[in-house]
């Protein structure tokens, strides 16, 4: 592994059902991020955790959630899917000591909910 | 909080010829602005970031920025482009007061063609 994964690349999935999308990366990156990307609206942040053991909402956070048992994977959960949560979803991470360094991305999770 | 106003949605350009990009942003605090770059089908990668000092930052692939503190913006420009240039381009700006997660602008569709 070299960077971020992401599993799957794409999904369809029906409405209603449980999905969780994965993220592992081995970069020992202390912050991991979640956005989505719709057409017309760029990226926007689903959920973050700045370290191991914690996380935080971003400005999407409704019917996602997200969990961070270690440093490496940080696992996004659709409760129960809706098609409105039809996206590519991007999952990201940034280290070292600085709080604002370059946030690395891995290549995506194309979800369709029908 | 803060938040970035990309200008133009799409931006077609011959190849060879110079081009800008535009970004302006709104914080009441100190920023950290970056320019990132999406080719078709692929996650995001940083072209330049500006986080202090010089306020012409030079990046990969030939492209720069300047950030504009008096007129808050952040515009990324290239002398002469490319057809390998075509993707979205995404500016994106973080803050001390926002856990410096990053805030996205929609993006700019670059189109180089002969």
């Amino acid at each position: 592994i070299a960077g971020i994964t992401q599993a799957p690349t794409s999904q369809i999935l029906a409405a209603g059902r449980r999905m969780t999308l994965r993220c592992t990366q081995d970069m020992r990156h202390n912050a991991m991020y979640w956005y989505r990307q719709d057409l017309g609206l760029g990226l926007r942040l689903i959920h973050y955790s700045n370290t191991a053991g914690t996380t935080g909402k971003g400005e999407v956070p409704d019917g996602y959630s997200v969990s961070r048992a270690n440093t490496d994977d940080f696992p996004l959960t659709l409760a129960s899917a809706v098609p409105s949560q039809t996206s590519v979803y991007f999952c990201a991470s940034s280290g070292g000591s600085l709080p604002y360094n370059e946030q690395f991305f891995g290549p995506g999770t194309r979800l369709t909910v029908l | 909080a803060q938040s970035v106003t990309q200008l133009d949605s799409q931006v077609p350009v011959f190849e060879e010829a110079p081009v800008e990009l535009r970004c302006n942003y709104s914080s009441s605090v100190s920023v950290y602005l970056f320019w990132y770059v999406q080719y078709p089908n692929q996650g995001l990668q940083l072209l330049l970031k500006y986080l202090s000092g010089s306020t012409l930052v030079k990046g990969i692939n030939g492209f720069e920025a300047e950030f504009n503190k008096s007129q808050t913006s952040f515009h990324l420009r290239k002398p002469s482009v490319h057809i390998s240039d075509t993707a979205e381009y995404f500016c994106a700006v973080s803050a001390s007061n926002s856990g410096y997660a990053l805030n996205f602008g929609k993006g700019t569709s670059l189109l180089v063609t002969p």
